[in-house]
């Protein structure tokens, strides 16, 4: 069942200018990650963060994780339109890796 | 980096038949594969787990004589959606595990399935 939930459900901004998506979890964790889906396309991983990290960085993105809200955030900074996309954040909770409880997803659209 | 394989990119199919989809991890070993499904505009909902020289281990509400997963390699497992149905008509995405947990997982390009 899908546990995370990702507001907002779509956002829409200007080239150069930051986005912030933010995405709620039920469970135990053992990590979370986030993923980008062009239309029609496969997930392309971003970041992952573990339960015992708080913040992270890679390149453009920063990715934070509060595990006593169970919540994450995904900040884009200077967005391009090449960063039009969908954006899912998931949960990895289990013992086996790899199976991943996706949130519903946030629609992102950079307009040049 | 790893890389994830997956055939057909789309396929239509009459009401009635069976649909085979391959995902093959090109160069690393995945004792494990992940089954997704998702439908337009929405979330990906995991369906099964595919193990390896085992059977696949399903999701609730996930039927397993519809949707047959074998894994008889370490590189190949295959999701055949039989007597498929205009319902199944959605967008199926494998994802392999490298079993390193510290890592992202690797997925496939995806499977656009139309049943008409």
């Amino acid at each position: 069942s899908q546990q995370g939930e990702e507001d907002p459900q779509a956002l829409s901004i200007q080239e150069g200018e930051n986005a912030t998506m933010n995405c709620s979890y039920k469970t135990s964790i053992n990590n979370l990650q986030w993923y980008r889906q062009n239309s029609g396309r496969g997930l392309v991983h971003l970041i992952l963060i573990r339960s015992n990290e708080r913040e992270k960085h890679s390149g453009r993105l920063r990715v934070t994780l509060d595990t006593s809200k169970k919540s994450s955030s995904l900040l884009i900074t200077a967005s391009r339109a090449a960063d039009t996309a969908s954006y899912f954040c998931a949960t990895d909770g289990g013992t086996s890796y790899g199976k991943l409880t996706f949130g519903q997803g946030t629609i992102l659209t950079v307009h040049p | 980096g790893a890389v994830v394989s997956q055939h057909p990119s789309w396929v239509i199919c009459k009401s009635g038949t069976s649909v085979k989809i391959e995902c093959r991890s090109l160069d690393f070993q995945a004792t494990t594969m992940f089954w997704y499904r998702q439908f337009p505009k929405q979330s990906l909902m995991l369906m099964a787990t595919s193990n390896e020289g085992s059977k696949a281990t399903y999701e609730q509400g996930v039927e397993k004589d519809k949707f047959l997963i074998n894994h008889a390699s370490l590189t190949l497992s295959t999701l055949t959606v039989t007597s498929a149905h205009p319902e199944d008509s959605s967008f199926y995405i494998c994802s392999a595990n490298e079993g390193l947990g510290a890592f992202g997982y690797t997925f496939g390009s995806g499977t656009r399935l139309t049943v008409v």
